[in-house]
């Protein structure tokens, strides 16, 4: 039973140029979770996001970043015209969604992202 | 608003010796979520217990162990018998019911020392 999977582990970008991260949640799940992790920090929740909604962005900031889970395929995280302060670990969760809210979100191995 | 404090910023301890990692936290709402997850040097996160708020009752598995204290808003975590392999960053977290985001500490890196 395959975890949550990302893509690519390691991005390296230069400034200006765009970043698109991948999710692929674990089979059975439907509720997908962004979150951020700068070094040497706890993760801070960036979007949390069901098929074809984005149902809390919240953490995300206002300009340049976006998220997308569409019917089929992987949740995409996109970064425009990247800056050096974007560089950080961005994970990716996931959990089955149904029943109360209070089932536990697994994490996949996550993607450094390195701007140069 | 959520808050979750990790004092402990770095704790490094012999093999073999017992070390709990402290986490305490904030919450105005009284049905919430705490959970542990490891971070080990190769950089995933993996999930190592969920409790919930109404059940106080503490839980040992193997060697790791977590006493849930409601009155003073802590969810410590303590490994007996530290091994090499539990060398890693620990973070607590913490979910409000109702609200899926999970609120992290800034957490602890243990280092054990063969």
């Amino acid at each position: 039973n395959a975890g949550v999977m990302q893509n690519p582990r390691h991005l390296v970008r230069r400034r200006g140029q765009e970043a698109r991260l991948r999710c692929s949640p674990m089979k059975g799940h439907s509720h997908v979770y962004w979150y951020r992790q700068l070094p040497e920090e706890g993760l801070k929740f960036m979007v949390y996001l069901q098929k074809e909604n984005i149902i809390d962005e919240s953490g995300m900031p206002k300009e340049r970043f976006s998220a997308e889970f569409p019917k089929e395929g992987p949740s995409i995280l996109r970064i425009q015209q990247v800056v050096r302060g974007d560089s950080a670990a961005y994970f990716c969760a996931s959990s089955p969604g149904q029943g109360a809210s209070q089932e536990t979100q697994y994490f996949g191995p996550g993607t450094r992202l390195l701007v140069l | 608003a959520q808050k979750v404090t990790q004092a402990q910023t770095e704790i490094s301890v012999v093999e073999k010796e017992d070390v709990t990692l402290d986490c305490v936290y904030e919450t105005r709402d009284t049905t919430y979520y705490l959970f542990w997850y490891k971070q080990p040097p190769s950089g995933e996160l993996v999930f190592l217990i969920r409790r919930n708020s109404f059940d106080e009752q503490n839980e040992i598995s193997g060697r790791y162990s977590w006493n849930f204290q409601k009155s003073t808003s802590s969810f410590n975590f303590t490994i007996t018998a530290s091994q090499v392999v539990d060398s890693a960053v620990y973070f607590c977290a913490l979910r409000d019911f109702g609200n899926e985001k999970l609120t992290f500490g800034t957490g602890t890196r243990l280092t054990i020392i063969p």
